[in-house]
């Protein structure tokens, strides 16, 4: 059984570019959540996506939306990047009945904003 | 906004001794609260939690303790080894349950 899977897993991109980033949830999650982790500082919530829709948001700007699809897998995008946007991008996945704080999370893509 | 801190960046530990990792939170709201481990390259990995109407839980050679008085939470690991050398992050979540607010994190490190 699989785990969460992000891809890419490392990415250059420039100020004003815009990003992509993509995840697979663990079989038999429903809900995914986004965190955006600066070096030496702990995970920042981003969003949350359950049944296809934008459930709950952190403080983030517009610049940063996301998808869920109906397999459950989700992207983040950035738009208009920052120097500040450079961080480490976590997906976590959970299955939404158990209101857990039990999240899986991937092991990231690294943005790297020039 | 954030509200979880933790006491120390660093610790540094004998293998075989017991770690504590303290943190300490300002909001009354917060009713659940999770401990993550984090390696290096890695993502988060779910440790232990316990609710706010607990004192006390305990896992495999972990033991998570919640003083609601002073808003501060500990987790304890028992006889340390070399694999727990991580970053340790405490979590705390509001109502909803679906947003984690995560401290900056303790870098433990067991020395052989």
């Amino acid at each position: 059984d699989a785990g969460v899977t992000q891809s890419p897993t490392h990415l250059i991109k420039t100020r004003g570019q815009q990003v992509t980033l993509r995840c697979s949830p663990k079989s038999g999650h429903d809900t995914v959540s986004w965190y955006q982790q600066a070096l030496g500082q702990g995970p920042q919530f981003i969003f949350q996506y359950y049944e296809e829709e934008e459930r709950q948001r952190g403080n983030f700007p517009d610049r940063f939306s996301g998808h869920q699809f109906p397999n459950y897998s989700s992207e983040l995008n950035v738009n208009a990047l920052l120097l500040g946007d450079s961080a480490l991008y976590l997906c976590a996945s959970r299955p939404d009945r158990l209101n857990t704080g039990e999240l899986f999370f991937g092991e990231g893509s690294r943005l790297t904003v020039l | 906004g954030e509200s979880v801190g933790l006491h120390l960046p660093t610790l540094s530990v004998q293998e075989g001794d017991n770690s504590i990792i303290n943190c300490a939170y300002s909001n009354s709201a917060s009713d659940y609260f999770i401990w993550y481990k984090q390696e290096s390259g890695k993502g988060p990995q779910f440790i232990i939690d316990i609710r706010s109407n607990m004192d006390k839980r305990q896992g495999q050679r972990v033991t998570v303790l919640l003083n609601k008085t002073v808003k501060h939470l500990s987790l304890q690991i028992a006889a340390t080894q070399p694999g727990d050398s991580a970053v340790y992050f405490c979590a705390e979540t509001r109502r909803t349950g679906n947003q984690f607010y995560f401290g900056t994190g303790t870098s433990l490190t067991v020395i052989p």
